[in-house]
């Protein structure tokens, strides 16, 4: 299984709303990462999880909540979000975090 | 502080013609990415480049990496419709804590 997988892959909430994204490798990859990209932008580094431990926060506000439960899932919570994180998350997942990494097919987050 | 830069970030171009997208980084880096990505879908892999002087080809594409100059070309051969996207180069190094750096994004359009 050579593929990273998210879902949903359509989100739609309301500003009140408490929902999570899930994301999923079998490729043994032991660095996984949630990224947000806006239209006609380079994808943003939110969190970098290096071995099931959290190594990189890059400042997100704390209605963003990630989780690794093991290995291969990553989540990320989210909370009382705000119009503006409307956008679409990435997962990603690399052998190390100095290698390549391999995205999953986003999520369409719509925040109302 | 590693820096990534793309040039052009916008490219419109008839099919069969030639053309080079630029990379330049900012400092050292020995590993440069190139990722293609469709209008509303995720990031693909095309090249990981590893070593000065790596050439790659995968089709009418071509990448390669100049450590000395801190420069990496993608060079498209004879286009065709279906390689309008928007690349993004992206490096890494220990001094951006091995996290992505990506460019702007060439948003590549290809006309019959």
């Amino acid at each position: 299984d050579t593929e990273v997988t998210q879902t949903p892959k359509h989100l739609v909430m309301g500003m009140t709303n408490k929902k999570s994204l899930k994301c999923e490798q079998h490729m043994g990859h032991r660095a996984m990462y949630w990224y947000k990209q806006k239209a006609k932008k380079p994808p943003e580094l939110m969190f970098v999880y290096s071995y099931e431990k959290l190594s990189i926060n890059e400042s997100v506000p704390s209605r963003f909540s990630p989780e690794c439960p093991n290995s291969s899932l990553l989540n990320l919570h989210l909370h009382a979000l705000q119009p503006e994180d409307s956008a679409l998350y990435l997962c990603a997942s690399s052998q190390g975090v100095y290698n390549e990494q391999f995205f999953g097919p986003g999520t369409r987050l719509t925040v109302l | 502080e590693l820096k990534v830069e793309q040039n052009p970030l916008f490219l419109s171009m008839q099919e069969g013609k030639n053309y080079t997208i630029y990379c330049n980084y900012s400092t050292t880096s020995d590993r440069l990415y190139w990722y293609r990505q469709d209008p509303g879908k995720s990031l693909e892999s095309l090249f990981v480049l590893l070593s000065n002087g790596a050439v790659k080809q995968e089709g009418r594409l071509m990448a390669s990496l100049d450590t000395k100059a801190r420069l990496s070309t993608l060079h498209i051969t004879a286009a065709v419709h279906d390689l309008s996207a928007t690349y993004f180069c992206a490096s890494i190094a220990p001094d951006s804590n091995y996290q992505l750096i990506w460019g702007a994004g060439t948003k590549l359009i290809i006309k019959p």
